[in-house]
């Protein structure tokens, strides 16, 4: 079954509105949660780590007032992009870490018109 | 930093085994990781080895890890069209909080 549930799956909304995608660890209590970019036809690219609790830890290059990022439990993540823009077009997904694997969720694909 | 790398494109028949490749920088990486995705999805962790490991099998994957070289390699036998899809390696080292590395992904094209 399904250990991390991201939410939606699809999303589109205007230029200069804001959107949240929800990220939920559904198996195991997560302090730590990551959020991905994913353009189309290349790898994933790290954006930030979510801890909880505490402030998120950006990646170089990755507007933090842009994407807000909220842990407020240990098994939900907010990724939520503001004033979004078309080229924050993109594939975004969630993913949490056990001692040794590491589960993503669906993924939210979010079209900005 | 670390540094993950595979080839692009593998085109195999319907029946034959695939072999994907990945190549790594960093010795610290302590769990190996290889994903499935498939068009408009999430990625699905197919199997992972730790890098004391130079052989895991499951079912009909079988990954091959050379720590020495830091080669990774996927094996998938009796290839199903079911199994196009790109295929990413990834790369982490010890803890759950580290973040993992991908390789560029490998697009695998299984023709009947």
């Amino acid at each position: 079954g399904a250990v991390v549930s991201q939410h939606p799956s699809r999303v589109i909304c205007k230029s200069g509105t804001s959107v949240k995608i929800e990220c939920r660890s559904l198996d195991f209590q997560a302090t730590t949660m990551f959020w991905y970019r994913q353009f189309p036809k290349q790898s994933l690219m790290l954006m930030a780590t979510s801890n909880e609790g505490s402030k998120a830890t950006y990646e170089q290059g990755v507007e933090k007032d842009k994407f807000l990022i909220n842990h407020a439990s240990l098994t939900l993540s907010t990724l939520t992009v503001t004033s979004a823009h078309p080229e924050d077009s993109s594939f975004y997904i969630c993913s949490v870490q056990g001692d040794t694997e590491a589960f993503f969720g669906q993924g939210t694909r979010l079209t900005v018109v | 930093g670390e540094d993950v790398e595979q080839s692009l494109f593998l085109s195999v028949r319907e029946g034959d085994s695939s072999v994907i490749n990945c190549t790594y920088t960093d010795s610290s990486s302590t769990y190996l990781y290889w994903y499935k995705q498939e068009p408009g999805a999430g990625l699905q962790l197919l199997t992972y080895i730790f890098s004391n490991m130079d052989m895991k099998q499951d079912q009909r994957l079988t990954v091959l890890l050379n720590k020495k070289d830091k080669h990774l390699s996927l094996r998938i036998a009796d290839t199903q069209t079911g199994d196009s899809a790109i295929y990413f390696c990834a790369a982490r080292p010890g803890a759950a909080g580290n973040k993992l590395t991908f390789g560029g992904g490998t697009r695998v094209l299984v023709k009947p």
